[in-house]
């Protein structure tokens, strides 16, 4: 059974700095990997994917990595701002389809 | 990528009653889901929404607790019946979604659900 484990559960950090968050996984057999925010008692927005075929994705400030031997994957937020304060989920998909969530990192940016 | 929308946004109900929220994409999808997000946890998947039969519902959740609709390939309800103070929590409509590139899963903005 995958187990998806986030690394720090929160984190504070002020305006303008790069930082980085942690998603660890148990079964290296994955469909692909995402990325979403959440925003207090919103949906689920998406970030990144990484196939499992790739070791990285890039978005404007954001970078997904994903190393699948090692079992991890890292977001790395460039300059961040207050309003990248939200919750970020690594969520993955196995071969058939089925999601496991992490837990998630709770991120403050403060200004 | 797909838009999801749903219908309401948030509700308060009374315990005992049941509260029906509404899924809507803006493209054709053969693969719809039902999530729950509990206070302070992460999702939870309810069932698959099949369109034209019974939806597949996951370990701990029944038909006539969580009964679902999927009329279409654009659209699905969710039932929450004979609600109590337990079922306060944000539910999730997903879709998974192949493009060009691979599958990839969106989900709606949810459904804020307070029961007193």
């Amino acid at each position: 059974k995958q187990e998806v484990t986030q690394i720090p559960a929160a984190l504070s950090v002020p305006e303008g700095e790069n930082l980085v968050l942690n998603c660890s996984f148990t079964d290296s057999a994955i469909y692909n990997l995402q990325w979403f925010r959440q925003d207090p008692g919103k949906g689920l927005t998406s970030l990144l994917l990484i196939q499992s075929s790739q070791r990285e994705q890039t978005s404007g400030r954001l970078n997904a990595s994903l190393d699948k031997s090692s079992g991890r994957s890292t977001l790395y937020i460039a300059a961040s701002q207050p309003g990248d304060s939200a919750t970020y989920l690594c969520v993955l998909s196995g071969s058939a389809r089925q999601l496991t969530f992490g837990s998630g990192t709770q991120l403050t940016v403060l200004p | 990528s797909a838009v999801i929308s749903q219908k309401p946004s948030r509700d308060i109900c009374q315990r005992g009653t049941s509260l029906t929220i509404q899924c809507q994409v803006d493209s054709q999808v053969t693969m719809m889901f039902w999530y729950r997000q509990q206070p302070g946890q992460s999702l939870t998947l309810i069932a698959t929404a099949n369109q034209g039969s019974e939806a597949t519902y996951e370990s701990g959740f029944v038909i006539d607790k969580f009964p679902i609709s999927r009329p279409n390939l654009t659209f699905s309800t969710l039932t929450v019946s004979n609600m109590s103070p337990e079922d306060s929590s944000i539910y999730l409509c997903s879709v998974l979604l192949a493009g060009q590139g691979p599958y990839e899963q969106y989900f709606g903005p949810g459904t804020r659900l307070t029961v007193t």
